[in-house]
């Protein structure tokens, strides 16, 4: 157990369909961050978070949003959902706004994986 | 624009020997490169990293060897143990601090044989 909690761990839905992914970070990890992992292909970033703030923001579709609440859990919401939304969906957190470089790690959730039918 | 490459979708080595992943990076302005290791049902975890002002960073078993004139960077295991099977993901660092992200590559699987 990484510390990360990611729900759900599967989900199956239609095209056009909205779904919403929760993260929990690790105790004391202020910084949230959203990957996705599509059939072989790398994790791409999606965005992060910074004690409720948006900080940076990668190839994030415009159907896509994301947010990070005062409990620093932080949920990203997947709208008008299309097959190739299909991919696991990490979050990562860590205790700095810095992304980090070793020793004090970005830490990973197990996934969820969305499946669009 | 895939700007870290992983090129060897998969590699298969025999326990004991030396296994080596390489990657490839089109960007010179990435600052830190690391290596994460993956599991089946599992988030991918921090193996090891190495700034771009080395060329080498040894940690147990594991050495990450870094070409800069060649953006190029390669992960070593020696002795290659059958734990070690799973998927390698290279990683770099770029941007400023406050608006930094990782950039991954597709990944290679490592299959260790007894």
């Amino acid at each position: 157990d990484s510390g990360v909690t990611q729900t759900p761990k599967h989900l199956i839905t239609a095209t056009g369909q909205r779904v919403t992914l929760r993260c929990s970070p690790r105790s004391g990890d202020l910084s949230v961050y959203w990957y996705q992992q599509s059939l072989d292909q790398g994790l791409q970033f999606l965005i992060q978070y910074y004690n409720g703030e948006e900080r940076a923001k990668g190839n994030i579709l415009e159907r896509f949003s994301a947010q990070q609440f005062p409990d620093l859990h932080s949920e990203l919401n997947l709208s008008s959902l299309e097959l190739g939304d299909s991919a696991l969906y990490f979050c990562a957190s860590s205790v700095g706004l810095e992304v980090p470089s070793g020793a004090n790690v970005l830490t990973f959730g197990a996934g969820s994986r969305l499946t669009v039918l | 624009d895939q700007q870290v490459k992983q090129n060897s979708p998969s590699l298969s080595v025999q326990e004991g020997r030396i296994s080596i992943l390489n990657c490839d990076y089109t960007n010179s302005m990435f600052d830190y490169f690391l290596w994460y290791k993956k599991y089946p049902a599992e988030g991918p975890t921090f193996l090891i990293s190495i700034s771009s002002i080395k060329d080498k960073n040894e940690d147990g078993r594991f050495t990450v060897f870094l070409n800069k004139s060649a953006k190029h960077l390669s992960l070593h295991i020696v002795p290659s143990q059958p734990g070690d099977s799973a998927v390698y993901f290279c990683a770099a660092r770029r941007g400023r601090q406050g608006a930094q992200k990782l950039v991954f590559g597709q990944g290679t699987r490592l299959t260790i044989n007894p």
